[in-house]
């Protein structure tokens, strides 16, 4: 099956700086790229749509100047926390779709830690 | 807003018991079901999916669900676990109008005792 990376798997950083998670499709071209978010016992939470070519889709209450994506070719989506805070701490997931509506490739996650 | 309810945060079991994990969705339209598992160190893929057709529905490694629209439930099942089906088991639904957004439970971790 198709197979979608992030990386870093884990990353810690101080408050106030700034950190970039990067997701790629490995074997196939995505158009589009899910981020997620997703917290201790809670359901992942789409934070936005990545696209190549053109400016992301965020969801309600997300802010775009906080989670900066950029989807810069057909197999590299980025997700830049700017400033982070500790609140900022979360696992954070990224998916391309497949062929089947809604069928979904997840990468690993990315697991940040703000100090 | 659509949502999905699971009803177990946490499932112990032993080998050879029958397993059965609840999902309710609200949304009262078309929608595609999905479950979606992570096993320990893995991404998250694919289980079973429900498009339209037969509501019950089989996918990898002996499990199956049942779309039951008069409940808006989708329910996973396996009639004997094994060790190896400790993971965590996610209920998503994909409401048609939004393309590839999938709207996620919180999760059921199962842990399968040997």
């Amino acid at each position: 099956g198709a197979v979608v990376s992030q990386h870093p798997s884990w990353v810690i950083c101080k408050s106030g700086t700034s950190v970039k998670i990067e997701c790629r499709s490995l074997d196939f071209q995505a158009t589009t790229m899910f981020w997620y978010r997703q917290f201790p016992k809670q359901s992942l939470m789409l934070m936005a749509t990545s696209n190549e070519g053109s400016k992301a889709t965020y969801e309600q209450g997300v802010e775009k100047d906080k989670f900066l994506i950029n989807h810069a070719s057909l197999t590299l989506s980025t997700l830049t926390v700017t400033s982070a805070h500790p609140e900022d701490s979360s696992f954070y997931i990224c998916s391309a779709p497949g062929n089947l509506a809604g069928e979904l490739f997840f990468g690993e996650g990315s697991r940040l830690t703000v100090l | 807003a659509q949502s999905v309810s699971q009803h177990n945060h946490h499932v112990i079991l032993s080998e050879a018991a029958s397993l059965e994990l609840g999902c309710n969705y609200s949304y009262g339209g078309t929608v595609n079901l999905f479950w979606y598992v992570q096993y320990p160190g893995q991404h998250l893929q694919l289980l079973l999916k429900y498009f339209s057709g037969d509501p019950l529905v089989k996918g990898i490694k002996g499990f199956e669900a049942e779309f039951i629209k008069s409940k808006f439930s989708f329910n996973l099942r396996k009639p004997s676990v094994q060790w190896s089906d400790t993971a965590e088991y996610f209920c998503a639904v994909n409401v048609g109008e939004y393309g590839n957004k999938l709207v996620f439970g919180a999760g059921t971790i199962l842990r399968v005792k040997s």
